[in-house]
Protein backbone atom coordinates (compact mmCIF):
# COMPACT_ATOMS: atom_id res chain seq x y z
CA UNK A 1 0.00 0.00 0.00
CA UNK A 2 0.97 3.43 -1.01
CA UNK A 3 0.84 6.25 2.37
CA UNK A 4 0.44 9.98 1.88
CA UNK A 5 2.23 12.05 4.62
CA UNK A 6 1.04 15.11 4.68
CA UNK A 7 2.02 18.57 6.63
CA UNK A 8 1.58 20.33 8.71
CA UNK A 9 -1.25 18.86 10.15
CA UNK A 10 -2.66 22.52 10.90
CA UNK A 11 -1.19 25.57 9.91
CA UNK A 12 -2.30 29.50 11.33
CA UNK A 13 -1.53 32.05 8.42
CA UNK A 14 -2.65 35.21 7.74
CA UNK A 15 -4.72 36.74 4.69
CA UNK A 16 -2.43 37.60 1.60
CA UNK A 17 0.05 34.61 2.95
CA UNK A 18 1.72 32.22 0.92
CA UNK A 19 1.01 29.38 2.43
CA UNK A 20 2.46 25.78 1.21
CA UNK A 21 1.78 21.97 1.95
CA UNK A 22 3.59 19.28 1.59
CA UNK A 23 2.70 16.42 0.47
CA UNK A 24 5.18 12.88 0.80
CA UNK A 25 4.45 9.38 -0.68
CA UNK A 26 5.97 6.00 0.65
CA UNK A 27 6.40 4.73 -2.87
CA UNK A 28 7.33 6.87 -6.72
CA UNK A 29 3.52 7.74 -7.39
CA UNK A 30 5.14 9.86 -10.67
CA UNK A 31 2.57 12.46 -10.68
CA UNK A 32 -0.35 10.77 -10.06
CA UNK A 33 -1.27 12.99 -7.06
CA UNK A 34 -4.68 15.40 -6.78
CA UNK A 35 -5.33 18.17 -4.35
CA UNK A 36 -8.82 18.72 -2.69
CA UNK A 37 -9.88 21.55 -0.49
CA UNK A 38 -12.86 20.52 1.97
CA UNK A 39 -15.02 23.35 3.89
CA UNK A 40 -16.64 21.97 7.23
CA UNK A 41 -19.81 20.60 6.50
CA UNK A 42 -18.97 19.97 2.98
CA UNK A 43 -17.87 17.42 0.20
CA UNK A 44 -14.50 17.60 -0.84
CA UNK A 45 -13.83 20.02 -3.84
CA UNK A 46 -11.02 18.97 -6.93
CA UNK A 47 -8.66 21.66 -6.96
CA UNK A 48 -5.46 20.32 -8.73
CA UNK A 49 -5.50 17.42 -10.79
CA UNK A 50 -2.34 15.12 -12.24
CA UNK A 51 0.17 17.27 -9.23
CA UNK A 52 -0.13 20.25 -11.27
CA UNK A 53 -3.27 20.87 -13.17
CA UNK A 54 -5.66 23.41 -12.30
CA UNK A 55 -9.83 22.42 -12.23
CA UNK A 56 -11.72 24.36 -14.46
CA UNK A 57 -12.94 27.84 -12.06
CA UNK A 58 -10.37 27.31 -9.56
CA UNK A 59 -8.50 30.63 -8.61
CA UNK A 60 -4.74 30.76 -9.98
CA UNK A 61 -3.57 31.56 -6.51
CA UNK A 62 -3.56 27.61 -6.39
CA UNK A 63 -1.01 26.09 -7.36
CA UNK A 64 0.92 22.50 -7.34
CA UNK A 65 4.16 21.07 -7.67
CA UNK A 66 6.18 17.78 -7.46
CA UNK A 67 7.22 14.12 -9.29
CA UNK A 68 8.41 10.91 -7.43
CA UNK A 69 7.51 11.02 -3.90
CA UNK A 70 7.48 14.86 -2.74
CA UNK A 71 4.85 17.34 -3.77
CA UNK A 72 3.63 20.73 -3.01
CA UNK A 73 0.59 22.76 -2.71
CA UNK A 74 0.61 26.57 -2.75
CA UNK A 75 -1.65 29.52 -2.50
CA UNK A 76 0.45 32.39 -3.47
CA UNK A 77 -1.92 35.10 -1.76
CA UNK A 78 -4.53 33.24 1.04
CA UNK A 79 -7.73 34.38 1.31
CA UNK A 80 -10.44 34.12 3.98
CA UNK A 81 -12.57 31.82 1.51
CA UNK A 82 -9.76 29.64 1.48
CA UNK A 83 -10.10 28.70 5.23
CA UNK A 84 -10.33 24.96 4.72
CA UNK A 85 -8.58 21.58 5.23
CA UNK A 86 -6.56 20.11 2.12
CA UNK A 87 -6.40 17.00 1.25
CA UNK A 88 -3.36 15.19 -1.36
CA UNK A 89 -4.48 12.31 -2.99
CA UNK A 90 -2.64 9.28 -4.58
CA UNK A 91 -3.74 6.94 -7.42
CA UNK A 92 -0.73 5.22 -8.70
CA UNK A 93 -2.07 2.45 -6.85
CA UNK A 94 -5.41 2.36 -6.06
CA UNK A 95 -6.26 5.32 -4.02
CA UNK A 96 -5.03 7.06 -0.69
CA UNK A 97 -5.40 10.45 1.21
CA UNK A 98 -3.24 12.37 3.30
CA UNK A 99 -4.25 12.65 6.53
CA UNK A 100 -5.09 16.35 5.80
CA UNK A 101 -4.00 19.96 6.48
CA UNK A 102 -6.93 22.04 8.22
CA UNK A 103 -5.87 26.21 7.39
CA UNK A 104 -6.38 28.58 9.93
CA UNK A 105 -6.88 32.50 9.93
CA UNK B 1 -25.69 20.18 -14.82
CA UNK B 2 -23.68 17.46 -12.49
CA UNK B 3 -25.69 16.49 -9.73
CA UNK B 4 -24.91 13.06 -7.15
CA UNK B 5 -27.29 12.69 -5.02
CA UNK B 6 -26.90 9.74 -1.78
CA UNK B 7 -29.00 8.22 -0.08
CA UNK B 8 -29.82 5.20 1.87
CA UNK B 9 -27.56 6.02 5.15
CA UNK B 10 -29.24 5.64 8.83
CA UNK B 11 -28.54 4.42 12.31
CA UNK B 12 -27.44 0.14 12.32
CA UNK B 13 -26.70 -2.17 14.81
CA UNK B 14 -23.38 -3.69 14.95
CA UNK B 15 -23.49 -6.90 12.69
CA UNK B 16 -26.46 -5.22 10.27
CA UNK B 17 -26.35 -4.54 6.61
CA UNK B 18 -26.95 -1.94 4.65
CA UNK B 19 -27.60 -0.24 1.04
CA UNK B 20 -26.77 2.96 0.05
CA UNK B 21 -28.18 5.18 -2.95
CA UNK B 22 -26.14 7.43 -5.14
CA UNK B 23 -28.18 8.88 -8.07
CA UNK B 24 -26.47 10.73 -10.77
CA UNK B 25 -27.82 13.17 -12.96
CA UNK B 26 -26.05 15.45 -15.96
CA UNK B 27 -24.32 12.47 -17.16
CA UNK B 28 -23.96 8.71 -17.66
CA UNK B 29 -22.72 6.31 -14.51
CA UNK B 30 -21.51 3.57 -16.42
CA UNK B 31 -19.82 5.84 -18.60
CA UNK B 32 -17.27 7.23 -15.83
CA UNK B 33 -15.28 5.46 -12.71
CA UNK B 34 -17.71 5.76 -9.90
CA UNK B 35 -16.03 6.06 -6.02
CA UNK B 36 -17.00 5.54 -2.47
CA UNK B 37 -15.58 7.39 -0.04
CA UNK B 38 -16.01 7.78 3.57
CA UNK B 39 -15.39 10.38 6.45
CA UNK B 40 -15.25 9.28 9.94
CA UNK B 41 -16.63 11.98 12.64
CA UNK B 42 -13.67 14.31 12.69
CA UNK B 43 -11.40 12.48 10.76
CA UNK B 44 -9.69 12.40 7.19
CA UNK B 45 -10.98 11.08 4.04
CA UNK B 46 -10.80 7.46 3.35
CA UNK B 47 -11.44 5.64 -0.45
CA UNK B 48 -13.81 3.01 -0.10
CA UNK B 49 -14.26 1.34 -3.26
CA UNK B 50 -14.41 2.23 -7.06
CA UNK B 51 -16.58 0.65 -10.13
CA UNK B 52 -14.41 1.53 -13.05
CA UNK B 53 -16.47 2.20 -16.41
CA UNK B 54 -15.10 -1.17 -17.85
CA UNK B 55 -16.82 -2.84 -14.34
CA UNK B 56 -14.36 -3.64 -12.49
CA UNK B 57 -14.04 -3.29 -8.98
CA UNK B 58 -12.10 -3.13 -6.35
CA UNK B 59 -11.94 -2.31 -2.31
CA UNK B 60 -10.16 -1.25 0.45
CA UNK B 61 -8.67 -3.77 2.98
CA UNK B 62 -10.90 -1.93 5.81
CA UNK B 63 -14.04 -3.35 3.69
CA UNK B 64 -13.26 -6.66 1.32
CA UNK B 65 -15.30 -9.39 2.00
CA UNK B 66 -18.09 -7.22 3.73
CA UNK B 67 -19.23 -4.29 0.91
CA UNK B 68 -19.98 -4.59 -2.34
CA UNK B 69 -20.16 -1.61 -5.43
CA UNK B 70 -22.31 -2.16 -7.61
CA UNK B 71 -24.55 -0.01 -10.65
CA UNK B 72 -27.83 -0.03 -12.34
CA UNK B 73 -27.82 1.65 -15.85
CA UNK B 74 -31.04 1.97 -16.26
CA UNK B 75 -32.01 3.50 -12.96
CA UNK B 76 -28.26 5.69 -13.61
CA UNK B 77 -27.67 4.97 -10.22
CA UNK B 78 -24.10 3.42 -7.86
CA UNK B 79 -24.82 1.43 -5.12
CA UNK B 80 -23.00 0.53 -2.23
CA UNK B 81 -24.04 -2.88 -0.31
CA UNK B 82 -22.39 -2.94 3.39
CA UNK B 83 -22.74 -6.35 5.19
CA UNK B 84 -21.46 -6.94 8.53
CA UNK B 85 -21.05 -3.58 9.63
CA UNK B 86 -18.49 -2.80 12.83
CA UNK B 87 -18.86 0.40 14.40
CA UNK B 88 -15.12 1.59 12.80
CA UNK B 89 -17.73 1.87 9.53
CA UNK B 90 -19.64 4.99 11.44
CA UNK B 91 -18.87 7.73 9.18
CA UNK B 92 -20.34 10.04 6.47
CA UNK B 93 -20.27 8.26 2.94
CA UNK B 94 -19.51 10.23 -0.20
CA UNK B 95 -20.31 8.84 -3.87
CA UNK B 96 -17.56 10.16 -6.27
CA UNK B 97 -17.22 10.66 -10.11
CA UNK B 98 -14.13 11.01 -12.40
CA UNK B 99 -13.69 10.30 -16.14
CA UNK B 100 -10.11 9.98 -15.49
CA UNK B 101 -8.35 9.62 -12.03
CA UNK B 102 -9.68 12.86 -10.13
CA UNK B 103 -12.61 12.97 -8.51
CA UNK B 104 -14.23 15.87 -9.62
CA UNK B 105 -18.25 15.17 -8.76
CA UNK B 106 -18.83 14.96 -5.22
CA UNK B 107 -22.46 14.10 -3.64
CA UNK B 108 -23.37 15.42 -0.20
CA UNK B 109 -22.85 12.45 1.74
CA UNK B 110 -24.66 10.50 3.81
CA UNK B 111 -24.27 9.60 7.50
CA UNK B 112 -23.84 6.09 8.72
CA UNK B 113 -23.71 5.14 11.90
CA UNK B 114 -23.37 1.62 13.66
CA UNK B 115 -23.60 1.16 17.21
CA UNK B 116 -24.04 -2.17 19.41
Amino acid sequence: DIQMTQSPSSLSASVGDRVTITCQASHDISNYLNWYQQKPGKAPKLLIYATSNLETGVPSRFSGSGSGTDFAFTISSLQPEDIATYYCQQYDSLYTFGQGTKLEI
Amino acid sequence: EVQLVETGGGLMQTGGSLRLSCAASGFTVSYNHMYWVRQAPGKGLEWVSVLYSGGVTSYADSVKGRFTISRDNSKNTLYLQMNSLRAEDTAVYYCASSNGFAFDHWGQGTLVTVSS
